[in-house]
């Protein structure tokens, strides 16, 4: 059960795209197509942003985008925007549990 | 409208014992999976425990199998976690969460401090 594993940190200017991270094993984001993302600002509670690794929820905007390739899934956020400074966790199922990433920062410089 | 609304957090002695409470209303909460997600200050979300809609399956992370209970009441459409033998390291937010398009609806969550 360890935790997936996403970069501490990544950072761009608004209007360009950054791509966040996050690697598994087969047991959990390789075996699974139920990877979900995770936006989070300080103090509040976790926003769904992906689910299923590349299914937006309703209110989601679509510069908001996941993939998945092998272990490794990615969210990809265009034309970056003051608000989406923020963590990001990734998560997966692995059977009969869940795990999350170690959460990344992402800077809107 | 989906709400779920955490309580039953506080400041426990190591060693202690707490139960925390979801209640959840605007859906027909037997037929979700639901789950305990928890926040260390300063850290990273790590899941807890899960249970399915008629609380016949349960699983748990490593660090709380044999010390947390995940239960669920239907009739009450709540959803608890009972925590024994806590130690400092289960100090965290503790929020609940339903399981549908991933980890959909959250609630605000309920801090739960163990300290001497």
């Amino acid at each position: 059960q360890s935790a997936l594993t996403q970069p501490r940190s990544v950072s761009g200017s608004p209007g360009q795209s950054v791509t966040i991270s996050c690697t598994g094993t087969s047991s959990d984001v390789g075996g699974y197509n139920y990877v979900s993302w995770y936006q989070q600002y300080p103090g509040k509670a976790p926003k769904p942003m992906i689910f299923d690794v590349t299914q937006r929820p309703s209110g989601v905007p679509d510069r908001f985008s996941g993939s998945k390739s092998g272990n490794t899934a990615s969210l990809t956020i265009s034309g970056l925007q003051a608000e989406d400074e923020a963590d990001y966790y990734c998560c997966s199922y692995a059977g009969t549990h869940a795990v999350f990433g170690t959460g990344t920062k992402v800077t809107v410089l | 409208e989906v709400q779920l609304v955490e309580s039953g957090g506080g400041l426990v002695q190591p060693g202690g014992s707490l139960r925390l409470s979801c209640a959840a209303s605007g859906f027909t909460f037997n037929n979700y999976w639901m789950h305990w997600v928890r926040q260390a200050p300063g850290e990273g979300l790590v899941w807890v425990s899960r249970i399915n809609g008629d609380g016949s399956s349960t699983s748990y992370t490593d660090s709380v199998q044999g010390r947390f209970t995940i239960s669920r009441d239907n009739a009450k459409n709540t959803l608890y976690l009972q925590m024994h033998s806590l130690r400092v390291e289960d100090t965290a937010m503790y929020y609940c969460a339903r399981d549908q398009d991933g980890l959909g609806y959250w609630g605000q969550g309920t801090l739960v401090t163990v300290s001497s």
